[in-house]
């Protein structure tokens, strides 16, 4: 079954302890991004990556870090963890370049991660 | 990246169409036309893409402007389950993924 899997799905951490949220996926895509929801705002991206070993900045990408080490996976790094970063975050993955059939160009959603930060 | 403009909110009935719209005026020749739903507190879902061509699934038909400036999302019947938030984006073959505010979408029965 495609899948993007993230981890925790639920945490309260405090104030600047070191936090990783995993995202996974098994559908061998080549682009992974992460985003943040809060409410009015909407879905704000923090980075993306287009394929291994490169990642880029999205709209908000302060105080977050990312990597890309192998295709599959695209943690999202919290050095110091801030009460602004208290949000809901979403994981995505998707091919690159679009396929054949309808679900070649799909974005496939984790199915979010709550973070609390006290 | 090109952008998407969408109104931010609309009403329907249960069981009337539903036409949401999207502009999308400096869409390049290559970007896909994506639209997206989010439930309350569950992650975006496909509903539906297309290039150029009007498309229809089983969830809905996307309706493309002959200059692809605009496109619109044709909910059929709307039903309390369709009550959500609908994005719109576009995508290149090579491009990023962002997601405006989108509509939101509220069904009245």
């Amino acid at each position: 079954e495609a899948q993007v899997t993230q981890n925790p799905r639920y945490l309260i951490t405090v104030t600047g302890k070191k936090l990783t949220v995993t995202c996974s996926q098994n559908m061998n895509h080549e682009y992974m991004s992460w985003y943040r929801q809060d409410p009015g705002l909407g879905l704000r991206q923090i980075y993306y990556s287009m394929n291994v070993e490169v990642t880029d900045k999205g709209d908000v990408p302060e105080g977050y870090k990312v990597s890309r080490k192998e295709k599959r996976n695209f943690p999202l790094i919290l050095e110091s963890p801030s009460p602004n970063q208290t949000s809901l975050y979403f994981c995505a993955s998707s091919f690159q370049v679009p396929q054949t059939g309808e679900s070649g160009n799909t974005i496939y959603f984790g199915e979010g991660s709550w973070l609390t930060v006290v | 990246d090109a952008k998407t403009t969408q109104p931010n909110s609309m009403e329907s009935n249960e069981e009337e169409p539903v036409h949401l719209p999207c502009n999308h005026s400096t869409i390049s020749g290559t970007d896909y036309i994506h639209w997206y739903r989010q439930l309350p507190s569950q992650g975006p879902e496909y509903v539906i893409h297309g290039l150029t061509s009007n498309v229809n699934n089983r969830m809905a038909s996307l309706a493309i402007a002959e200059d692809r400036k605009s496109s619109t999302l044709i909910l059929h019947r709307a039903t309390l389950r369709d009550a959500a938030v609908y994005y719109c984006i576009l995508r290149g073959s090579q491009g990023n993924l962002i997601f405006g505010k989108g509509t939101k979408l509220s069904v009245k029965p």
